[in-house]
């Protein structure tokens, strides 16, 4: 079946930090990823997604490329600021499962200031 | 655009009740519907997945006839637990996709906090 790993957390980064949050799958066919952000007691949001081999996805000052041979999709920022503080999910969706997402478990990321 | 809505954002109800959310699509017609359950620092958790004028698909290990799910126009889904239990209670999250397909976006709703005493 598919899965998804993301870095184990929590990740505490000063301001202006550089930013890696590692994501690697598995899966039967062809996915589609994508990167979420959770901000504090507020529902999922798309940040990011690349559908395709070497599609390099980028939102806010965030970048993810879809390497197909090494099987990850790693979330980068030059840069993080306070308000990046959240949490930060891995999905990918099958070509054979009509739209369903499987998510990694969550990287919760703190950027001090 | 792609706004997804959740009501109630948080309900509180006695043991044995049944508590309904609603889902719904503000600015676009959903083809496709997620239920989530969210457990405290913990992934998502898909409960079922709902197309409009079909039933629902349960995953594995999801009691159809708990978490009853209705999916009754392009804009609206509901998820009722029945009998609600202490151990019902979490962060349900329903989100949204224009399209079945993998490369679809998925938008999600902003969570209802579940609580049974």
């Amino acid at each position: 079946g598919n899965s998804v790993t993301q870095m184990e957390g929590p990740v505490t980064l000063s301001e202006e930090a550089f930013l890696t949050i590692n994501c690697t799958y598995t899966a039967t066919g062809y996915p589609s990823l994508f990167w979420y952000v959770q901000y504090p007691g507020e529902g999922l949001q798309l940040l990011l997604k690349a559908t395709k081999a070497d599609d390099k996805g980028s939102n806010k000052g965030f970048e993810a490329t879809y390497r197909k041979e090494t099987t990850s999709f790693h979330l980068e920022k030059g840069s993080v600021q306070v308000s990046d503080s959240a949490v930060y999910f891995c999905a990918l969706s099958d070509r054979g499962n009509a739209g369903k997402s499987t998510f990694g478990d969550g990287t919760t990321l703190t950027v001090k200031p | 655009g792609a706004v997804v809505s959740q009501h109630p954002s948080w309900v509180i109800c006695k043991s044995g009740t049944s508590v309904k959310i609603e889902c719904r699509s503000l600015d676009f017609q959903a083809t496709t519907m997620f239920w989530y359950r969210q457990f405290p620092k913990q992934s998502l958790m898909l409960m079922a997945t709902s197309n409009e004028g079909s039933k629902a698909t349960y995953e594995q290990g999801v009691e159809k006839d708990k978490f009853l799910i209705n999916h009754a126009s392009l804009t609206l889904s509901t998820l009722t637990v029945t009998s609600a239990h202490p151990e019902d209670s979490s962060f349900y999250i329903c989100s949204a996709s224009r399209q079945r397909t993998y490369q679809e976006t998925q938008y999600f709703g902003p969570g209802t906090r579940l609580l049974v005493l």
